[in-house]
């Protein structure tokens, strides 16, 4: 079956550390994307990227980073530099063909906490 | 510039009762507009979407939305509400570009 995989599910991260949260997808979408999402407030756009090896930031991309090396893989690090992870985030990603009214599938998404 | 405005944050109704969701968009340009459910610790499904073909859209599980230019609004709505609607609401629109823009979300109860 076709989709998109977050892993792992829960994350639990020391003060001072960086982690990875993992995103795969295989519906052959060009465009993925990272949201942060905290009760009350939505989805907030972190990284998104269109095609391979390019990504642009978000409207809260300060204390993440991203890579694209493959179409199927869009990783995401939370740095020691984001004084406040503690969250939910999700991965979506987008076929290009139909242009921006194409649907944004969305992973099961990955809860961090910071002990 | 796009934005999404969902007017409650918390909206109660009774099992059978009509289920009102609101959701009012802002763009320079024609819009297309979404509604995704997301369960408790889940990702998004899209519940259905509107890209001007006709102004009434149906989407899953009974939930149908009505395009209103006039009115810049978009709501959901379902008849008859079941237990099994209890979730996120999310409205959200895309008007060029790769970005979508999400309002803050309605979170729906059912009072059995």
């Amino acid at each position: 079956d076709g989709g998109i995989t977050q892993s792992p599910k829960y994350l639990f991260r020391k003060e001072g550390q960086n982690v990875t949260l993992s995103c795969e997808q295989n519906l052959n979408h060009d465009a993925m994307y990272w949201y942060r999402q905290d009760p009350g407030q939505g989805l907030r756009l972190i990284y998104y990227s269109q095609i391979v090896n390019d990504f642009q930031k978000g409207d809260i991309a300060e204390g993440y980073s991203v890579s694209r090396e493959k179409k199927e893989s869009f990783p995401l690090t939370v740095t020691s530099a984001q004084k406040n992870p503690t969250a939910f985030y999700l991965c979506a990603s987008k076929g290009l063909a139909g242009g921006f009214t194409d649907t944004q599938y969305f992973g099961p998404g990955t809860r961090l906490t910071v002990l | 510039a796009q934005s999404v405005t969902q007017l409650g944050s918390h909206v109660s109704v009774s099992e059978g009762a009509l289920v009102l969701l609101r959701c009012n968009y802002s763009s320079s340009v024609p819009p297309y507009l979404f509604w995704y459910v997301q369960y408790p610790n889940q990702g998004l499904q899209l519940l259905l979407k509107y890209t001007s073909a006709a102004t009434l859209v149906k989407g899953i599980n009974g939930f149908e939305a009505e395009f209103k230019k006039s009115e810049t609004s978009f709501h959901l709505t379902k008849p008859s509400a079941h237990m099994s609607d209890a979730a996120e609401y999310f409205c959200a629109v895309s008007a060029g570009g790769f970005k979508t823009i999400f309002g803050a979300g309605t979170r729906l109860f059912v009072k059995a």
